[in-house]
C-alpha cells in the first residue's frame, strides 16, 4: 500500500492563530487526497477532498474559508485552519485514495490542540 | 438513521478468546467492505477488504459480509492484547467511505 506522511504529528496553538498540516504522498502520485477530522472516541469524519490543480471539495457543514485546503503537488495537499479555536481541536487525518480498488491509506494523523 | 451502525464498546475479552466485531448499515448500494484497525493516537490502517458476501480469510482475521441482511462482521481468533485497539468497519458510497463509529476493543493478558 501507499505510504503516507503527515507533518507536524502534533501541534499545540493559541485561540486566533493559523495552524498548517501537510499530508505527503511518500511513494507515488496522488490527484486526489482526502482530509478527515476525528473528534475523541467517535469515527472519522470526512471533512474535504483534495484535488491536484484544482479546487476542494468540501462536505456539507464544513467552512472552506476556514479550513484552506491546497493540493500544491501530485504528492502534497496542506490543510490550514485559519483562526483556531478550542472546538478545533481534533484529530486530522488524511488518506490517499489506491489508483485500482477502493481503499484508502491514512497518514498517521496530526492532534491539534487550541488552547 | 446512520448509514452505518457500529456498538463503540468497549468490549473486553481475555487473549485467546474469540472476538466477533460487527457492523450494520442501511444504504443497499454498498459495494466494498473495509475494517480498519487503529491504535491510540495512529492513523487508521486497513486489516480486511472485501467485494462481495461470503467470507474472506487473512490469518486470524475473518471478514463476513452478508449483503441480504446489511450485515458485516470480523471475526479475531486466538486473541492478542496487541490486537487491542479500535476496530472501524468501513464502506463506499459514491467514491468516499462511510466509516462506522468504532468498536474499543481491549485483550485482557
Amino acid at each position: 500500500g501507499a505510504v503516507v506522511s503527515q507533518h507536524p504529528s502534533w501541534v499545540i496553538c493559541k485561540s486566533g492563530t493559523s495552524v498548517k498540516i501537510e499530508c505527503r504522498s511518500l511513494d507515488f502520485q496522488a490527484t486526489t487526497m482526502f482530509w478527515y477530522r476525528q473528534f475523541p472516541k467517535q469515527s472519522l469524519m470526512l471533512m474535504a477532498t483534495s484535488n491536484e490543480g484544482s479546487k476542494a471539495t468540501y462536505e456539507q457543514g464544513v467552512e472552506k474559508d476556514k479550513f484552506l485546503i491546497n493540493h500544491a503537488s501530485l504528492t502534497l495537499s496542506t490543510l490550514t485552519v485559519t483562526s483556531a479555536h478550542p472546538e478545533d481541536s481534533s484529530f486530522y487525518i488524511c488518506s490517499v485514495p489506491a489508483a485500482t480498488n477502493n481503499e484508502q491509506f491514512f497518514g498517521p494523523g496530526t492532534r491539534l490542540t487550541v488552547l | 438513521q446512520k448509514e452505518v451502525e457500529q456498538d463503540p464498546g468497549p468490549l473486553s475479552v481475555p487473549e485467546g478468546a474469540i472476538v466477533s466485531l460487527n457492523c450494520t448499515y442501511s444504504n443497499s448500494a454498498f459495494q466494498y467492505f473495509m475494517w480498519y484497525r487503529q491504535y491510540s493516537r495512529k492513523g487508521p490502517e486497513l486489516l480486511m477488504y472485501t467485494y462481495s458476501s461470503g467470507n474472506k480469510e487473512d490469518g486470524r482475521f475473518t471478514a463476513q459480509v452478508d449483503k441480504s441482511s446489511k450485515y458485516i462482521s470480523l471475526f479475531i481468533r486466538d486473541s492478542q492484547p496487541s490486537d487491542s485497539a479500535t476496530y472501524l468497519c468501513a464502506m463506499n458510497s459514491a467514491s468516499k467511505i462511510i466509516f462506522g463509529s468504532g468498536t474499543r476493543l481491549s485483550i485482557r493478558p
